[in-house]
């Protein structure tokens, strides 16, 4: 069975700071690793995703992630974070048949 | 594309009344995913359909709670009867058609039902 854990509820970042939302996985076989973001009384909107090739992805709004086969990681970073940035952010993991497996979530709080 | 649409926004009913909620998913799209989110349990998946056709519905939490999808354009969750401990928001979303791991899923901006 595959898994998607996010180990922070909460991070917090000045404006203006580089930003990193964790996420690792586990799967079997080659994982199709999805980031989305909530912001309040809305749908969870794609950010950007992980299929194959480069390691890192570049994404809606400034977003990138990094993907580490080795140490099953699908971390989502900004060099410089905004207010505006902060959200409810899921990292996720596709099945064969495109189900996903959401993580718990982590709320983004970017201060001024 | 309008995107995914979701019928009513909120609903606010009575313990023990049925509860209909709807979606309209991105044209195109074959593969239809209803979800529930709390605070205490997350984002739950419900069930899925692909190609108008249940394949997961171990998420459902109860015989209480039924979906179909009659057509590629519409599909239903029902709950009847209605407990408070249903209250939660439910999203509807749809992916792209190849019906694959690469699939992006779009969101409907949800449904906010209160039991009461």
């Amino acid at each position: 069975a595959q898994s998607v854990a996010q180990p922070e509820d909460q991070v917090n970042v000045a404006e203006g700071n580089p930003l990193t939302v964790k996420c690792t996985y586990s799967v079997s076989g080659n994982p199709y690793l999805f980031w989305y973001v909530q912001y309040p009384n809305r749908g969870l909107q794609f950010l950007l995703k992980y299929i194959t090739g480069d390691n890192l992805v570049k994404g809606s709004y400034g977003f990138e992630a990094e993907f580490n086969k080795s140490q099953t990681s699908f971390h989502l970073k900004k060099p410089s974070a905004l207010v505006s940035d902060s959200a409810l952010y899921f990292c996720a993991v596709n099945t064969n048949a495109g189900k996903s497996t959401f993580g718990d979530g982590t709320t983004l709080t970017v201060k001024p | 594309d309008a995107g995914v649409i979701q019928s009513p926004r909120h609903e606010v009913t009575e313990m023990g009344q049925e509860v209909t909620l709807r979606c309209k998913p991105i044209s195109g799209h074959n593969s239809l995913f209803w979800y529930r989110q709390t605070m205490m349990r997350g984002l739950e998946l419900l069930i899925y359909f692909n190609n108008n056709v249940p394949i997961d519905d171990s998420g459902m939490p109860e015989d209480r709670f039924s979906a179909k999808m009659p057509n590629a354009s519409f599909s239903t969750l029902k709950i009847q009867p209605s407990e408070p401990r249903d209250s939660a928001v439910y999203f509807c979303a749809s992916s792209s058609p190849a019906g694959g791991p690469e699939d992006t899923q779009y969101f409907g901006p949800g449904t906010r039902l209160t039991v009461l």
